[in-house]
This record gives C-alpha cells, structure tokens and sequence, in this order.
C-alpha cells in the first residue's frame, strides 16, 4: 500500500534549465508535504515544505506546489544546478496512535548535465 | 552538518543474529524516530520515541525494538535477522512528537545481513 508515490525513478535535466519532480499521494488525512535530498552515503537533508493548507511555498530557486484535489505535489528547481544532482524523496506527514511519521516515496534521482 | 550521529556506519551479521544500532540525538531534541530503507525504495517507518517512551510504530514485527535513555540517545535492536533486514537504517530526530522540518536525520548505518 504506496500511499506515496513518485513514479518517475530518474530525471535528467540541462544546467540552468527547469527541473520537476512529482509526487502523488493517496491520504487526504496528511497536514504536512515535504522533500527531501540525499547525497550517496549522507542521510536525507530537508529541503523544502508545505502545509496542506497552502497551495505553493517558494525557497530561493526551490518552489513547491501542491494540489489537493488531484493529491499531487510538485518541486520546481530554476535554474538546476550541478550540485542538485541527488536523490529527492517526496514526504507527508501522518499520524500513527499518535506519533507524526513520515511517509516517504521511492525517490527520483535527478541528474543535471553541465 | 545535522549533529545526529549513527553508529556503526557499517555492519556485516550473519542470519539469525541480534544488531544493535546507535543513534546520538541533536542537542536539545527530545523525539527520536527510526526508519528503513530498503534498496531503491524511501525510507519506511519503524517506530519513533518521545522522552523515552515509544511513541507510535509502523508495520515492522515486535523482533525490531528500540530505547530512548534519558540524554535523548537512541538504540535500535534487530533479534533473528533475515536476510530481508538488509537495509539502511536512518535515525531521525526533533523536538516534540511533531515530524515537521525541524527533523533531522543522520547519516545512516547500513546493515547487511548473510
């Protein structure tokens, strides 16, 4: 039972172009939608959030956007950069007898070529 | 630098046998959470500990079990692994029982069972 789902497992993106990644969800009881990076051999490093409550958070060149009547949420990268190259993990936050977990997507490893 | 240490960053165990893994929480968060995370899938949610006390689990068997002690450090015991028990194993921590972008994770402690 995926209740969060990114269907593309890589992505390859031109330096200074627009990245997107995507995200489905199946729960309408989560508040709270995060990504995540990680890099080979470090842990996940939190990127960028948003609220349920909210349809778009912006973080520099980072921008995520959430749409809650097709469950699906997007990060917008402009421009991409080399060091974006990682894995971005999808989360959302849900309640399990009272503990908030996060509930993680397979991750899309993005690339950037120079 | 997130300030949570994993120990050891490495581990080789034969089926059958116990694990225990450490986790050295940031300064001044008093929640701490496990996670797996299998080959080429997000991490999943094994449990989370709130002052000491476990604080919600997910779909993991009662052979996976965890302490809190009283400096917020953490530990993960595995009784009989499986060879299924290879993994990443992530501690995450922060402050209160809500997962939210205060969360912290490190850098992992990859298990590998034979």
């Amino acid at each position: 039972d995926q209740q969060v789902k990114q269907n593309s497992p890589s992505l390859s993106v031109q330096e200074g172009r627009i990245s997107i990644l995507n995200c489905d969800y199946t729960n309408s009881m989560f508040d709270y939608f995060l990504w995540y990076k990680k890099y080979p051999a470090e842990g996940p490093t939190f990127l960028i959030s948003i609220s349920s409550i909210k349809d778009k958070n912006e973080d520099g060149r980072f921008t995520v956007f959430l749409n809650k009547s097709a469950k699906h949420l997007s990060l917008h990268i402009v421009p991409s950069q080399p060091g974006d190259s990682a894995v971005y993990f999808c989360a959302a936050r849900g309640g399990v007898q009272g503990a908030q977990k996060l509930v993680f997507g397979q991750g899309t490893r993005l690339t950037i070529n120079p | 630098e997130t300030g949570v240490t994993q120990s050891p960053t490495h581990l080789i165990k034969t089926r059958g046998q116990q694990v225990t893994l450490r986790c050295s929480s940031q300064s001044g968060h008093n929640t701490v959470s496990w996670y797996q995370q299998a080959l080429g899938q997000g991490p999943q949610f094994i449990f989370q500990y709130y002052r000491e006390e476990e604080n919600g689990r997910g779909n993991f068997p009662p052979r996976f079990s965890g302490l809190q002690f009283p400096n917020y450090s953490s530990e993960l015991n595995v009784n009989a692994l499986e060879l299924d028990d290879s993994a990443l194993y992530l501690c995450a921590s922060s402050s209160g029982r809500l997962m939210n972008t205060e969360a912290f994770f490190g850098q992992g402690t990859r298990l590998t069972v034979v």
